[in-house]
């Protein structure tokens, strides 16, 4: 079955600099990759969505890459700021389906 | 901007009880999930919905059940808690077309004694 690896390790960086998250996936490759944000106690945030004949996806200060060889996303927040801190979740839509399915997230904390 | 609502934000239950969770979507979507969150397990998917009265099992549908009798509500029931049913469940809707973004409420965390 698909799964999905994020890093379970927290990623602190101090404020200003660019986070870089990573997604892994096994067997095949889905037909989109999604990015979501989680604030403690509330439910996942849609951030960017990117389709498998993308190679690359911006929004302000977040670009989004999937690389279908690899079998990997980097999702990166460039000139992060505290307010930026939260868990980030990767996500996959496999084709033939509505299913969803989630990684278990990367915690990011950007110090001031 | 899509709004999802889950009824509660904190339900505590005794074991064997019979536990209704309600979601109520504002958009007209036509996809609606239930999901549950544990710790270094992520999301989990539940059941689905992609149309009233239409329902897709997800990975773990045991132990629970749900309905949808109306376009934006979408309710999963447990029919006999456990404590290991104890967990953070989230509803979430979506478009029709399939890799659309899921809108998900602010969840529900259930604790079963």
């Amino acid at each position: 079955s698909q799964k999905i690896e994020q890093n379970s390790e927290a990623l602190n960086i101090q404020e200003g600099k660019t986070a870089t998250l990573t997604c892994n996936y096994t067997n095949y490759s889905p037909a989109y990759l999604q990015w979501y944000r989680q604030d403690p106690g509330r439910g996942p945030v849609f951030l960017l969505l990117i389709r498998e004949n993308e190679k690359e996806k911006r929004k302000e200060r977040l670009k989004v890459t999937f690389d279908t060889t690899l079998k990997q996303s980097l999702f990166h927040i460039t000139a992060s700021q505290p307010a930026d801190s939260a868990t980030y979740l990767c996500a996959l839509d496999m084709n033939g389906g509505f299913k969803t399915i989630f990684g278990a997230g990367t915690r990011l904390f950007v110090k001031a | 901007d899509v709004k999802v609502t889950q009824s509660s934000r904190y339900l505590v239950k005794r074991t064997g009880e019979k536990v209704f969770l309600e979601c109520v979507q504002d958009m007209d979507h036509e996809n609606m999930f239930w999901y549950r969150q544990d710790p270094g397990l992520g999301l989990r998917l539940i059941y689905f919905s992609y149309d009233v009265k239409m329902k897709e099992k997800g990975d773990i549908p045991e132990g629970y059940s749900v309905s949808r009798e109306k376009k934006e509500r979408f309710s999963l029931i447990l029919e006999s808690a456990s404590t290991n049913q104890t967990s953070m469940y989230l509803c979430a809707s979506s478009l029709a077309h399939r890799g659309g973004p899921l809108h998900f409420g602010n969840g529900t965390r259930l604790t079963v004694t």
